[in-house]
């Protein structure tokens, strides 16, 4: 069974600062992998989606990273916004599969002004 | 689009009572997928559909919870009876049943049960 850890938590952070979000998991046998934001009280937004395929995946200040043979994705934000504050989730489909992911625990990011 | 469309987006309800949860995915998708988020246990995908047909239901959490797709733009999760926990967010996400498309979420619709 596909487990997700995430780590930091949460983070708390000044603006402008550079910050790295990790997702680590399990099996490695994976397709694609999904980093979404979620606000307090919303739903979840989509941000990024990595294929096995890629090494890495870029949306304006955001750039994610894949690595499966070590079972770790990273969110790179660029000159973080308190705007940006919000839950950090990764979505890390089953083993050989695409459609029944895991989501992990999430990161809360603050930036602070 | 307008997106995946969920109603109610907060329902109270007394236990015991029958609760029926809404979601509209996105026209075009054809898969659907119906998740629980609660903070001790996070997201929990509860079940999912390819063309209106349940494809794995393992995460229902007990025979007072079942879902319907009839038709491809319309899909229900119904609790019967409710129980205090039960309380959670809700949450219907659609995609295309395919290795390149990942999930777009509805906005979730919040349960509490007294």
């Amino acid at each position: 069974k596909q487990e997700v850890t995430q780590i930091p938590a949460a983070l708390s952070v000044p603006e402008g600062e550079n910050l790295v979000l990790n997702c680590s998991f399990t099996d490695s046998a994976i397709y694609n992998l999904q980093w979404f934001r979620q606000d307090p009280g919303k739903g979840l937004t989509s941000l990024l989606l990595i294929q096995s395929s890629q090494r890495e995946q870029t949306s304006g200040r955001l750039n994610a990273s894949l690595d499966k043979s070590s079972g770790r994705s990273t969110l790179y934000i660029a000159a973080s916004q308190p705007g940006d504050s919000a839950t950090y989730l990764c979505a890390v489909p089953q083993t050989g599969g695409y459609q029944k992911v895991t989501f992990g625990i999430g990161t809360k990011l603050q930036v602070i002004p | 689009d307008a997106g995946v469309i969920q109603s109610p987006r907060h329902e109270v309800t007394e236990m015991g009572q029958e609760v029926t949860l809404r979601c509209k995915p996105i026209s075009g998708h054809n898969s659907l997928f119906w998740y629980r988020q609660t903070m001790m246990r996070g997201l929990e995908l509860l079940i999912y559909f390819n063309n209106n047909v349940p494809i794995d239901d393992s995460g229902m959490p007990e025979d007072r919870f079942s879902a319907k797709m009839p038709n491809a733009s319309f899909s229900t999760l119904k609790i019967q009876p409710s129980e205090p926990r039960d309380s959670a967010v809700y949450f219907c996400a659609s995609s295309l049943s395919s290795r390149d498309y990942g999930y777009t979420f509805g906005s979730g619709t919040r349960l509490t049960v007294v």
